[in-house]
């Protein structure tokens, strides 16, 4: 079976804060695809990134970072910096290579108050 | 180059009432999807489709028929709308490039509510 936990379901900072929102996922497949995606007020589903699982290496985009580790099953989610437009609800998902289904997490609702 | 668009975006039904939400995509995807949002539960997988004239049942397909008549449109329909079905949908399109999984980008969503 695939899963994929949040566990902070709300998170608040400070503007200029730096936040990390942290994502675990179980699955049996040896190659898998790990995802985040932010959902702002406006509702929409943006894509952040994608991550295959035989690329460990991390990756930063400006003021994101994402840290994939296998041993512990994790992908988190770090933003640098933190701005009120970050504000949004943000999303892990899992597709393993032998399903065509995206798995989500619950998500985690980070508030950045100015 | 719209990407993926959803129509309506909003809609107030009766229970017991049918609907079709109509979902269609420009980039020319072999993969559709759709989802249901619901608060604290994330998104759930409704139905989904690998190519024109396919579909398959998702993790809550209940009360839900779709059809992929044609590759860019992706149909969901409610026969007999519940107040369960309260919700909001995002349909999503994806490619699939020799074996490797790509992303999926998703549409604006539908709010429906079922009275």
């Amino acid at each position: 079976a695939q899963k994929v936990t949040q566990a902070q379901t709300e998170i608040s900072v400070v503007e200029k804060e730096d936040v990390t929102l942290d994502c675990v996922y179980e699955t049996r497949d040896t190659t898998y695809y790990l995802f985040w995606y932010k959902q702002p007020p406006s509702g929409e589903l943006v894509f952040l990134i994608r991550r295959n699982s035989f690329d460990e290496q991390n990756e930063i985009s400006g003021r994101y970072s994402w840290n994939f580790q296998k041993s512990t099953s994790s992908f988190n989610f770090t933003i640098t910096a933190s701005q009120v437009v970050d504000s949004a609800v943000y999303f892990c998902a899992l597709s393993g290579d032998n399903t065509d289904k995206l798995i989500f997490g619950t998500g985690t609702r980070l508030q950045v108050f100015p | 180059n719209a990407g993926v668009t959803q129509t309506p975006k909003f809609r107030v039904l009766k229970t017991g009432q049918s609907m079709t939400l109509l979902c269609a995509q420009d980039m020319n995807h072999e993969y559709m999807y759709w989802y249901r949002q619901d608060p604290g539960m994330g998104l759930r997988l409704i139905h989904y489709s690998v190519g024109e004239g396919t579909t398959a049942k998702g993790e809550v397909p209940d009360g839900y028929n779709v059809s992929r008549l044609k590759k860019q449109n992706f149909l969901l329909g409610l026969e007999s709308a519940a107040p369960s079905q309260t919700s909001v949908y995002f349909c999503a399109s994806a490619e699939i490039d020799r074996g490797l999984k790509e992303t999926q980008y998703f549409g604006p969503g539908t709010r429906l509510l079922v009275l």
